[in-house]
């Protein structure tokens, strides 16, 4: 069955890019949605936005200034780059696949990014 | 943006007991309303979605209810695997928003 991986530094100072990469095995990249997802610590789940496997983008008005999601389907691969980060990024960021009538029916497992100098 | 409550935020429950969920948003949603089980340290796993469609693999104790505005998710004969944190996630209106969560504890 599909499955999802996110991968990328840990660790991203004040002000520069957060730049992860989710890679999908075992699945196909279309018809679907890729959306990112992040959950601060202790806190909530709040959407960033998604590409569709074709190019089309959707992002959250209250991220869209700083967000940019692309898509290879050659590799597999959806990329997020999330600019001028501060410390109020640090979160677990998911990768989440999203069937229209299915909302988010297969996630990665997440990775933790701090913001920190 | 769709605002979306839930109550209560902490559910303190027995085994086998029947548990209950509420979750209310600030615009109808139609019928595009999904929940989620997170435990701590793993993803959010999808349970229901479009209001009361069981996913594959989810036990039948889990259902899901509601319409326009207010919905419920009911547990009932609760298991040791259930306790979690419970998000409801409204995919009607962009931006995708999700409630604060119900996190359902072991009395």
């Amino acid at each position: 069955q599909v499955q999802l991986q996110e991968s990328g530094p840990g660790l991203v100072k004040p002000s520069e890019t957060l730049s992860l990469t989710c890679t999908v095995s075992g699945g196909s990249m279309s018809p679907y949605y890729w959306n990112w997802i992040r959950q601060p610590p202790g806190k909530g789940l709040e959407w960033i936005g998604f590409i569709y496997y074709a190019g089309t983008t959707n992002y959250n008005p209250s991220l869209k200034s700083r967000v940019k999601i692309s898509v290879d389907t050659s590799k597999k691969q959806v990329s997020l780059r999330l600019s001028s980060v501060t410390a109020a990024d640090t979160a677990v960021y998911y990768c989440a696949r999203e069937k229209v009538t299915d909302a988010f029916d297969v996630w990665g497992p997440g990775t933790r990014v701090t913001v920190s100098s | 943006d769709i605002q979306l409550t839930q109550s209560p935020s902490t559910l303190s429950a027995s085994l086998g007991d029947t548990v209950t969920t509420t979750c209310r948003a600030s615009e109808s949603v139609s019928g595009w309303l999904a929940w989620y089980q997170q435990k701590p340290g793993k993803a959010p796993k999808l349970v229901i979605s479009q209001i009361s469609s069981l996913r594959s693999g989810v036990p039948s104790r889990f259902s899901g209810s509601g319409s326009g505005t207010e919905f419920t998710l009911t547990i009932t004969n609760l298991q040791p695997d259930d306790f979690a944190t419970y998000y409801c996630q409204q995919y009607n209106i962009y931006p995708w928003t999700f409630g604060p969560g119900t996190r359902v504890e072991i009395k």
